[in-house]
């Protein structure tokens, strides 16, 4: 069964660090898709990146950057130069191509605080 | 574009009564996938409905039903209300499988 982790429950930082959340998956499937998502305290859960367990190449986006390595199952998202506006809970989700259609399994979230 | 509308956006209910949550997907998109979010045990999938079919479900009672309609609107029903079920009811629409999932601001269910 698929499972995500992200063991870091909850992260402070002070505005301008750097910040990495850590996310580690399990599955069988040889075809999965991760994501990660934020949730600010509106509740509503943004997409922030979707990459396919065939494409291991990094990517950045602004501030944004994400590590993944299957070699260790992990999928790290980092947050360069933070902002008080960051500040959110951030979720790494999978999808398996095994299943029939749409399903995410989350990981618990990672609450950061970036601190002015 | 607008995005995924969800309603209401607050309800409080009483233990035993039952409950329909709506949701408006974002035009185009026919999957709608249905989560509830506690503190206790985070996000957790409940059911996925697809040009009107239920395609995916997650672990849950009985008493947690939904249904999807031709314009792809979805709702979703408790009935038999329990205290537990006090939660954030999440609603995602995606264009087709495996692809982005934008979400709702949610319905957030008190039971009383």
């Amino acid at each position: 069964a698929q499972k995500v982790t992200q063991a870091q429950t909850e992260i402070s930082v002070v505005e301008k660090e750097d910040v990495t959340l850590d996310c580690v998956y399990e599955t069988r499937d040889t075809t999965y898709y991760l994501f990660w998502y934020k949730q600010p305290p509106s509740g509503e859960l943004v997409f922030l990146i979707r990459r396919n367990s065939f494409d291991e190449q990094n990517e950045i986006s602004g501030r944004y950057s994400w590590n993944f390595q299957k070699s260790t199952s992990s999928f790290n998202f980092t947050i360069t130069a933070s902002q008080v506006v960051d500040s959110a809970v951030y979720f790494c989700a999978l999808s398996e191509r095994g299943n029939a259609g749409n399903m995410l399994t989350f990981g618990g979230g990672t609450r950061l605080m970036v601190k002015p | 574009k607008a995005g995924v509308t969800q309603t209401p956006r607050y309800l409080i209910k009483t233990r035993g009564q039952q409950v329909t949550l709506s949701c408006s997907p974002i035009s185009g998109h026919r999957s709608v996938s249905w989560y509830q979010q506690t503190p206790g045990q985070g996000l957790q999938f409940l059911f996925e409905y697809f040009s009107e079919t239920q395609r995916n479900k997650g672990n849950f009672p009985g008493r947690f039903s939904g249904r999807q309609f031709s314009n792809s609107r979805s709702e979703m029903n408790v009935s038999t209300l329990e205290l537990g079920d006090s939660a954030l009811y999440l609603c995602a629409s995606s264009e087709v499988r495996d692809t982005e999932a934008f979400f709702g601001q949610g319905t957030r269910l008190t039971v009383v």
